[in-house]
């Protein structure tokens, strides 16, 4: 029972530097999304998708770009990382729409720009 | 006033008491209303949802009080399994966002 992976769990990157992170369901989702989780404060939606080939602004997308070229794929792009993307950064899915069930998360990635 | 708080705790409980703490929210059209535990270092799983009635899954009783705008969540015989923080998620606007509280730390100890 994989469910939701996230790869890769840990990275220390450069401010500049670019860098992708990887997230794959195994559940057949249609929705899934992007979070970052800071001290302190409630996690925040990045960008999210509600099916293959669509995506969406979430409350703080600046700094960051996705794609889903597959239903099952997640990607999350910093193209030039800067230390305020210093976070934990949590992939999801839901079966239905995020406030009508269960999202289930992925272990989170740790991700320091110096 | 952030749109979803929670007292940040820790609560520390000795194991088997009841212990509880609320989540107040400042959108009264929210209609969505849902408990995560998150373990230290691990992601956020869910709890419970929270429904108008009210609604308990073995020892763990959520309840909802739209006229005061919180939404609460009761541990009974509380374990030392239950040490984790819990997040407060409410759905708010249009698009049904959902925010998160940034979570009550909970304690038990032996």
């Amino acid at each position: 029972n994989a469910g939701v992976t996230q790869t890769p769990k840990f990275r220390v990157l450069k401010t500049g530097q670019s860098m992708t992170l990887l997230c794959a369901q195994d559940m057949n989702h249609e929705y899934m999304y992007w979070y970052r989780q800071d001290p302190g404060m409630g996690l925040r939606l990045i960008h999210y998708s509600v099916g293959e080939g669509t995506t969406a602004k979430g409350e703080v997308p600046d700094g960051y770009n996705v794609s889903r070229l597959k239903k099952q794929n997640f990607l999350l792009g910093l193209e030039s990382a800067a230390p305020s993307q210093t976070s934990v950064y949590f992939c999801a899915s839901s079966y239905s729409r995020w406030d009508t069930g269960e999202l289930f998360f992925g272990e989170g990635s740790r991700l320091t720009v110096l | 006033r952030k749109e979803v708080e929670q007292d940040p705790g820790p609560f520390n409980v000795p194991e088997g008491a009841t212990v509880a703490f609320n989540c107040t929210y400042s959108n009264s059209a929210s209609q969505s209303f849902f408990w995560y535990r998150q373990d230290c270092r691990k992601e956020p799983k869910l709890l419970m949802s929270v429904y108008s009635s009210g609604n308990e899954d073995g020892r763990f009783t959520a309840q909802l009080n739209r006229a005061s705008q919180y939404i609460s969540l009761l541990i009974r015989d509380s374990k030392l399994s239950d040490s984790a923080t819990y997040l407060c998620v409410v759905s708010v606007g249009s698009n049904y966002q959902l925010i998160w509280g940034a979570g009550t730390k909970l304690i038990i100890k032996p």
